[in-house]
């Protein structure tokens, strides 16, 4: 079943935090999240595991909540580069094959 | 940028016919999984290749077929094109199938398939 992303879409200002969720109905062993621009591959920005650990560029963060089975993705002091989509993929176990993608979230930063 | 590669980058076919889609790895990486990805919708796995062998496989019919060669390189081949396999088909490379924990895949930039 497909993870639920929210909000579906935000504007900010440049230097404005934002918060992307992503939720699922079904115990998680790791959520997987991925930035797309326009006509471009989706790029990798943070694993999170059951367990706690994790993997990703320094200036993301994220949290993921195994009682609740939701992940929070933390853009802070936004940038015009922010800008594009943004996709949770969660699996319930280990393998790529079992990794579903939300429908993601738009995010538009302007100057 | 990645080192994964995907050709063609845009490809126009009509209802019927077959088409196939290529995908060069990432050096190192032996493992290729297919997603399809609608207009406005998030990714979803077609199947996976590890080791030139399927190891894995999402909802889609028969007439979606790969194979993977010695170099992990990989195609797609879809069979019967139906307007609604118009999407953009991405592939991902990654080291192992993803049973090593934080192994990540990383995209290629996608065929942009538009079936007639």
């Amino acid at each position: 079943q497909q993870p639920v992303q929210s909000p579906q879409a935000v504007i900010l200002r440049e230097g404005e935090d934002a918060v992307i969720n992503c939720s699922s109905s079904k115990a998680l062993y790791s959520v997987h999240w991925y930035r797309q621009k326009h006509g471009e591959a989706p790029v990798f920005l943070m694993i999170l595991l059951k367990g706690g650990e994790q993997k990703g560029h320094d200036k993301i963060s994220a949290s993921f909540n195994e009682k609740k089975q939701q992940s929070s993705l933390y853009l802070t002091a936004s940038q015009l580069s922010y800008s594009g989509t943004y996709f949770c993929g969660t699996s319930e176990g280990r393998g790529f094959q079992k990794l579903v993608f939300g429908t993601g979230t738009r995010l538009l930063v302007s100057p | 940028e990645t080192g994964v590669t995907q050709s063609p980058t845009h490809l126009i076919k009509t209802r019927g016919q077959q088409v196939t889609l290529r995908c060069s790895s990432q050096s190192g990486h032996n493992t290729v999984s297919w997603y399809q990805q609608a207009l406005g919708q998030g990714p979803q796995f077609i199947f996976q290749y590890y080791r030139e062998e399927e190891n894995g496989r999402g909802n889609f019919p028969p007439r979606f077929s790969g194979l993977q060669f010695p170099n992990y390189s990989s195609e797609l081949n879809v069979n019967a094109l139906e307007l609604d396999d118009s999407a953009l088909y991405l592939c991902a490379s990654s080291p192992s199938p993803g049973t090593s924990g934080t192994d990540t895949q990383y995209f290629g930039p996608g065929t942009r398939l538009t079936v007639l």
